[in-house]
């Protein structure tokens, strides 16, 4: 089972920020938080990762908070082609074959 | 630096046929990992290559196996094939963990679409 709890849905209006939640209260101390997403039949595309500092990239920022129970990932300007399927998982630092396990995700839909 | 490649991108078998799928790592990767998805089970660990040994298996039938060559290209394939294996079959490479990369973060290929008639 997934290790952590995301909304189903989430729309957002183009040009806002987009704020996606992930509970992962089970988070180990070596455990990271990953993000991807995977637009319509893609395959899923690697957004950020962060163990416990807030991190930031040209695509998101990652917010995870101090007991590392949850985090959000902020999309700071959403586009249309932002609308996609968000997931949220959490994997030790070294997977040595540990599998990602992916839950259902968050659907965004990011609306005109 | 090209990304995770999957051939082919779109395969269409029959119940009872065996099928192979093809995926190349980005250069450098040692780890790749095969994954199902489907609409009812969503993203499913298949499988994961190391150094051209399996080091982890997820919950499928024997039907299902896998290969890594010495160059850290796969393959998977399906024997018997069921209406049930239609899925997207996605690949992930990933470098080992050093000083220089921080964690096994996993780059996925763009799929390949098997449909079952």
């Amino acid at each position: 089972d997934a290790k952590t709890t995301q909304p189903p849905s989430m729309d957002c209006a183009e040009g806002r920020a987009a704020n996606l939640p992930c509970n992962h209260s089970t988070i180990s101390g070596n455990e990271y938080v990953y993000w991807y997403r995977q637009i319509h039949s893609q395959g899923p595309q690697y957004i950020i990762h962060g163990l416990k500092n807030n991190e930031t990239n040209e695509m998101a920022s990652l917010i995870i908070t101090e007991d590392r129970k949850s985090s959000t990932l902020i999309l700071p300007h959403a586009t249309l082609r932002d609308t996609a399927v968000y997931y949220c998982i959490v994997s030790p630092r070294d997977n040595y074959g540990q599998n990602f396990v992916f839950g259902p995700g968050t659907r965004l839909s990011v609306l005109p | 630096k090209a990304g995770v490649t999957q051939t082919p991108r779109y395969l269409i078998k029959t119940r009872g046929q065996q099928v192979t799928l093809s995926c190349s790592p980005i250069s450098g990767h040692r780890s790749v990992s095969w994954y199902q998805q489907t609409p009812g089970q969503g993203l499913q660990f298949l499988f994961e290559y190391f150094s051209e040994t399996q080091r982890n298996k997820g919950n499928f039938p024997g039907r299902f196996s896998g290969r890594q060559f010495s160059n850290s290209r796969s393959e998977m394939n399906v024997s018997t094939l069921e209406l049930g294996d239609s899925a997207l079959y996605l690949c992930a490479s990933s470098f080992p963990v050093s000083r220089g990369v921080l964690t096994d973060t996993q780059y996925f290929g763009p799929g390949t679409r098997l449909t079952v008639l």
